[in-house]
């Protein structure tokens, strides 16, 4: 039972453009939400977090918006550069629980 | 100067054989992880120290025995390894034992094949 799911295995986005990556949870518990960014032979590296206070954070480039009631988050990555081209996990938490993570979207960015 | 560091990265092994990786970091961290990403690419918490004390083990085979011999280690021994085993594992560090703002810190990942 994944209670936390990236459906979208795989987003291409032309290089400045917009990239938007989406994911679902079902624990309606979790209150903290993460986003981490995976390059290949690496592990994964923390890029924005969110709490479930709040329905925005952004950083530089980087925004995370959470909808609570749809129990969706997204990452949105604007101007996306070739550098963002990696493996964005999603993960979630209910308090000092363990991370619970999605399955991935890998994202390429074309010149 | 790694922060999190994995050894082996790969390990390709036959089945049956017990097997090792270790885990060090140098963030001076309370708390390390043990991950398994399988086949379908999700990330699952296998277990997790604090201060060298057990805190999480999830639903996993007792041929999986976590050892911390202090603080910045943590290492994982598989017996009997099965072809199921197969997968890549990665460790990670948080200063604290979780918690909003205690993020994690993961190493390179080790690669492991089981024949």
């Amino acid at each position: 039972d994944q209670q936390v799911k990236q459906n979208s295995p795989s987003l291409s986005v032309q290089e400045g453009r917009i990239s938007i990556l989406n994911c679902d949870y079902t624990n309606s518990m979790f209150d903290y939400f993460l986003w981490y960014k995976k390059y290949p032979a690496e592990g994964p590296t923390f890029l924005i977090s969110i709490s479930s206070i709040k329905d925005k954070n952004e950083d530089g480039r980087f925004t995370v918006f959470l909808n609570k009631s749809a129990k969706h988050l997204s990452l949105h990555i604007v101007p996306s550069q070739p550098g963002d081209s990696a493996v964005y996990f999603c993960a979630a938490r209910q308090g000092a629980q363990k991370l619970v993570f999605g399955q991935g979207t890998r994202l390429t960015i074309n010149p | 100067d790694t922060a999190v560091s994995q050894t082996p990265k790969y390990l390709v092994t036959q089945m049956g054989n017990d097997k090792s990786i270790k885990c060090e970091q140098n963030l001076g961290h309370d708390t390390m992880y043990w991950y398994k990403q399988d086949s379908k690419k999700f990330l699952k918490i296998m277990f997790s120290y604090n201060n060298k004390e057990l805190i999480i083990n999830e639903t996993v085979p007792n041929r999986f025995s976590p050892k911390s011999p202090d603080k910045a280690h943590l290492n994982l021994h598989i017996n009997s390894l099965e072809l199921g085993d197969s997968a890549v594992y990665f460790c990670a560090s948080s200063q604290f034992g979780g918690g909003m703002g205690d993020e994690q810190f993961f190493g390179p990942g080790t690669r492991l094949t089981v024949l």
